[in-house]
């Protein structure tokens, strides 16, 4: 079956850091790949998606290239700030035919970020 | 839009009693999704519909667990009888694939924290 797995946290960064939380993933077929962030008392939010090999998703700053050789999909920023101090998820989806369609979640990195 | 809303979005019960979760997905949706949330299990997929009909329960972890859409604007989930290892926080998410079924995105609501005492 599908998994996701990701570097366990937590990370704990000063702001200005460089920041990579390492994403690998197994999958049949050509999955589509995500980064979610959750912030404290909240829901997940969709920050970035790649829907093939070589795809480079990229928001507020995060980027992440969908690497098929090396099954990763590594999360990276060059200069954290403390309002990205959050749980980072990566996931992918899975659509099997037929309606059947899923995200499979690895178990979420937190970051910190200090002043 | 309002975005995906749960109620209630804290509940505390006694173990045996029943426990109705709530979802509104965002209106033109037709996939809803039901998850739990754990430190121990991270993020669990329980359950999702498409058009109301639901698709894949085979995350539901036991009888005790229910889930119903009767219409495109409302779903439940249902613990009876609920149990402390049921204490989690469980999201609801919704999405509107059309033809790119794999790069839309799912939309989640702020979650319903459970404690089972």
């Amino acid at each position: 079956g599908n998994s996701v797995t990701q570097m366990e946290g937590p990370v704990t960064l000063s702001e200005e850091a460089f920041l990579t939380i390492n994403c690998t993933y197994t999958a049949t077929g050509y999955p589509s790949l995500f980064w979610y962030v959750q912030y404290p008392g909240e829901g997940l939010q969709l920050l970035l998606k790649a829907t093939k090999a070589d795809d480079k998703g990229s928001n507020k700053g995060f980027e992440a290239t969908y690497r098929k050789e090396t099954t990763s999909f590594h999360l990276e920023k060059g200069s954290v700030q403390v309002s990205d101090s959050a749980v980072y998820f990566c996931a992918l989806s899975d659509y099997s035919g037929a309606g059947s369609y899923q995200l499979t979640f690895g178990k979420g990195t937190k970051l910190s970020v200090i002043p | 839009d309002a975005g995906v809303i749960q109620s209630p979005r804290h509940e505390v019960t006694e173990m045996g009693q029943e426990v109705t979760l709530r979802c509104k997905p965002i209106s033109g949706h037709d996939y809803l999704f039901w998850y739990r949330q754990t430190m121990m299990r991270g993020l669990e997929l329980l359950i999702y519909f498409n058009n109301n009909v639901p698709i894949d329960d085979s995350g539901m972890p036991e009888d005790r667990f229910s889930a119903k859409m009767p219409n495109a604007s409302f779903s439940t989930l249902k613990i009876q009888p609920s149990e402390p290892r049921d204490s989690a926080v469980y999201f609801c998410a919704s999405s509107a694939p059309g033809l790119a079924v794999t790069t839309d995105t799912q939309y989640f609501g702020p979650g319903t924290r459970l404690t089972v005492l």
